[in-house]
Order: C-alpha cells, then sequence, then structure tokens
C-alpha cells in the first residue's frame, strides 16, 4: 500500500507569510494528488488535483507542485480565512491521504 | 448548485449494519457526469475512502472494506447509499458521502475516478452497545 507522509504536522505562521506543505509518496504516483483543506467540524474542500491545477473558485495565492513521489502545497501569502488543517490524497491507486498539516497562528 | 446530505443512525451496536443514504440536492445524480463516493475520518485512521459507485450501479470499494460494504442507489430519490456490516468500534467516524468527477489517463486510454470535489457535512456514526 501507499503511504502518503505530510510535513510538518503543525505550522505556526502569521497572516502574510508564504507557507509550505510537503506531501511525500512511498512509491510513484505521476501527478495523480489532491490537496483538501478543512476547518473544524466541516467536510474537506477541494484546493488542487493532479498537482497543480486549481479548483474552480479557490483563490490564486494557493498553488501545488511537484511530481512523483514529492510535492508540495504553497500559500503564497496566508490570510486569515486559511488557518486550517491541509491534506493530500493519492489517486494513483487506493486513494489514501497524508496524516494533516495543521496551520495555526 | 448541486449539495450533498448524508442521513441515518448516529449509534449502531457492535456487529450489526451501519446504513447511511446521502441525498444530492440541486442535480440529477442520474444526469450528471460523476461518480459518488463515500468516506469517513476517524481520530485514529484520519481519512479513508470507502467506494463509489454511477449512477448505473457500477461500483468499486477500498479493498480492506470491500468484504463488508454495500453501495446502491436510488435514481428515483437521487439518493446513494451505504452499508457496512459486522461494525465494530473500529468503524466509529464521521462519514461523508462525495461527489467525483472521472478524470482522464492518456497513458491508458482510460478514464478513472480519484479525487472528490464536492462534500456533504458529514454524519457522525458510534458504534456502541
Amino acid at each position: 500500500d501507499i503511504q502518503m507522509t505530510q510535513s510538518p504536522s503543525t505550522l505556526s505562521a502569521f497572516v502574510g507569510d508564504r507557507v509550505t506543505i510537503t506531501c511525500r509518496a512511498s512509491q510513484n504516483i505521476n501527478n495523480w494528488l489532491a490537496w483538501y483543506q478543512q476547518k473544524p467540524g466541516k467536510a474537506p474542500r477541494l484546493l488542487i488535483y493532479e498537482a497543480s491545477t486549481l479548483q474552480s473558485g479557490v483563490p490564486p495565492r494557493f498553488s501545488g507542485g511537484g511530481s512523483g513521489t514529492e510535492f508540495t502545497l504553497t500559500i503564497s501569502s496566508l490570510q486569515p480565512d486559511d488557518f486550517a488543517t491541509y491534506f493530500c490524497q493519492e489517486y494513483n491507486t487506493l486513494r489514501t491521504f497524508g496524516q494533516g498539516t495543521r496551520v495555526e497562528i | 448548485q448541486v449539495q450533498l446530505q448524508e442521513s441515518g443512525p448516529g449509534l449502531v451496536e457492535p456487529s450489526q449494519t451501519l446504513s447511511l443514504s446521502c441525498t444530492v440536492s440541486g442535480g440529477s445524480l442520474s444526469d450528471d457526469d460523476h461518480y459518488w463516493g463515500w468516506l469517513r475520518q476517524s481520530p485514529g485512521k484520519g481519512l479513508e475512502w470507502i467506494g463509489y459507485i454511477y449512477f448505473s450501479g457500477h461500483s468499486y470499494s477500498n479493498p480492506s472494506l470491500k468484504s463488508r460494504v454495500s453501495l446502491s442507489v436510488d435514481t428515483s430519490n437521487n439518493q446513494f447509499s451505504l452499508k457496512l456490516n459486522s461494525v465494530t468500534a473500529a468503524d466509529t467516524a464521521v462519514y461523508f458521502c462525495a461527489r467525483a468527477p472521472p478524470y482522464f489517463r492518456e497513458s491508458s486510454g482510460s478514464y478513472y475516478v480519484g479525487y472528490f470535489d464536492l462534500w456533504g457535512p458529514g454524519a457522525l456514526v458510534t458504534v456502541s452497545s
């Protein structure tokens, strides 16, 4: 089975900061990777699919990169609404999720 | 716009069957070119994909749960459903229904189902006696 490992587990940042979250796959998943944002008590929200394609309606300060086994999610200028937990998900095989990265003040 | 809403018992006894439905509103489950899926989230296992189904009834489930999962669709009521049998405390989780757009892989020349672009709010199901 593919393992998806996110780092860091928790990230402390300020409004306006540029933040980057990393997701590593235990084997090659090409570019079949999605990123989600989740706020407490809410469902995940799709941000990016196919590693770098921005979902409709998602602000352009979010961007995704990488391929193969290493991927990144970057928020260019952190906004108050962005404090949340972020998950990566591979869909090359069994749609495995990472454990999440909490972005906090 | 399309919205999803889970419904079903919030408490299930061990060894019994967990049953949830998802109602699609603002669009037709059968006219829309999407697959419809189930996922769950628990503190211990994180987010886990359970399975997905097409309006035709074609479905595919996570191999780790496949022997216990049954998916169905009711186009007349614009609903799709999940049954998970022989539940234990490990099945306690928030269950989400979600929509999955098919995507094309050039390498195989086929369409696949992978990510989920619209989710219901979630339903907490506790397995306990």
